[in-house]
C-alpha cells in the first residue's frame, strides 16, 4: 500500500512539450504539495494545496500549474518545458496545513528535457 | 522568514563510528524541525522531528537529534554507523504553516566498510 504514489517514475521529453505528472494520497491528508529537486540535491517547495487554495511559490514560472480533481490527487502540468526544467519532482501530503506535521513523500518523477 | 545551514555536503565515516550530521536554523518564530532520509533514487522518508516537546528526540533507525535553542541547532546522531545508513539527509525547518517548509542542502553520508 503506497502511500505517495507518482507517476510516471521517469519522463523524458523534448523542450516545447507540454507534460503532466500525477500524484495520488491514499492517507487521507488534507494538503498536499509539489517540490522541485534539482542537480544538486536541492529541494524547493513549488506549491502547496490545502481545501482548495492553492498557495504558489512565487518563483515557480507560471508554465507551472496544479490541478486537484480531489483532495487525494494533485497533479502538475507543465507547458512548454525548457532544458531548466529537468529535475526531479517530488508529491508530497500532509495532515492539515500546520507546521508541526510532518511531510510524506513520494518516490519522485524524474524529467528530462532535451 | 525560516532557514536552514547543513554544514559539511559530504560525510564520511567508518563501519561502527559515530555519525555526527549538523544543522543551524534560523527562524522569526519558535521553530518545528525536521531529519528527513534519501535513499537513492527513492522518496524522502522522516527520520525525527522536533514540535516544542522534549529537545532530545529519538527517531527510526537509531537516530537522533538535540534542539539547542541556544546554539539554533538541530545535529543528527547516530552512535554506531551501519552500512545500510548510507543516504542523503536533509534537515528542515517550519514556519506556522505547510507552505512554509524549508529544506538544508543536504549531506551526503558514506559509510565505510
Amino acid at each position: 500500500d503506497t502511500a505517495v504514489s507518482q507517476t510516471p517514475k521517469y519522463l523524458v521529453t523534448q523542450m516545447g512539450n507540454d507534460k503532466s505528472i500525477k500524484c495520488e494520497q491514499n492517507l487521507g491528508h488534507d494538503t498536499m504539495y509539489w517540490y522541485k529537486q534539482d542537480s544538486k540535491k536541492f529541494l524547493k517547495i513549488m506549491f502547496s494545496y490545502n481545501n482548495k487554495e492553492l498557495i504558489i511559490n512565487e518563483t515557480v514560472p507560471n508554465r507551472f500549474s496544479p490541478k486537484s480533481p480531489d483532495k487525494a490527487h494533485l497533479n502538475l502540468h507543465i507547458n512548454s518545458l525548457e532544458l531548466g526544467d529537468s529535475a526531479v519532482y517530488f508529491c508530497a501530503s500532509s495532515p492539515f496545513f500546520t507546521a508541526t506535521y510532518e511531510q510524506y513523500f513520494g518516490p519522485g518523477t524524474r524529467l528530462t528535457v532535451t | 522568514a525560516q532557514s536552514v545551514t547543513q554544514l559539511g555536503s559530504h560525510v564520511s565515516v567508518s563501519e561502527g563510528a559515530l555519525v555526527l550530521l549538523r544543522c543551524n536554523y534560523s527562524s522569526s518564530v519558535p521553530p518545528y524541525l525536521f531529519w528527513y532520509v534519501q535513499y537513492p533514487n527513492q522518496g524522502l522518508q522522516l527520520l525525527l522531528k522536533y514540535t516544542s516537546a522534549a529537545t532530545l528526540v529519538k527517531g527510526i533507525n537509531g537516530f537522533e537529534a538535540e534542539f539547542k535553542k541556544s546554539e539554533t541547532s538541530f545535529h543528527l546522531t547516530k552512535p554506531s554507523a551501519h552500512m545500510s545508513d548510507a543516504a542523503e539527509y536533509f534537515c528542515a525547518v517550519s514556519g506556522r504553516t505547510g507552505n512554509q517548509f524549508y529544506f538544508g542542502t543536504g549531506t551526503s553520508l558514506t559509510v565505510i566498510p
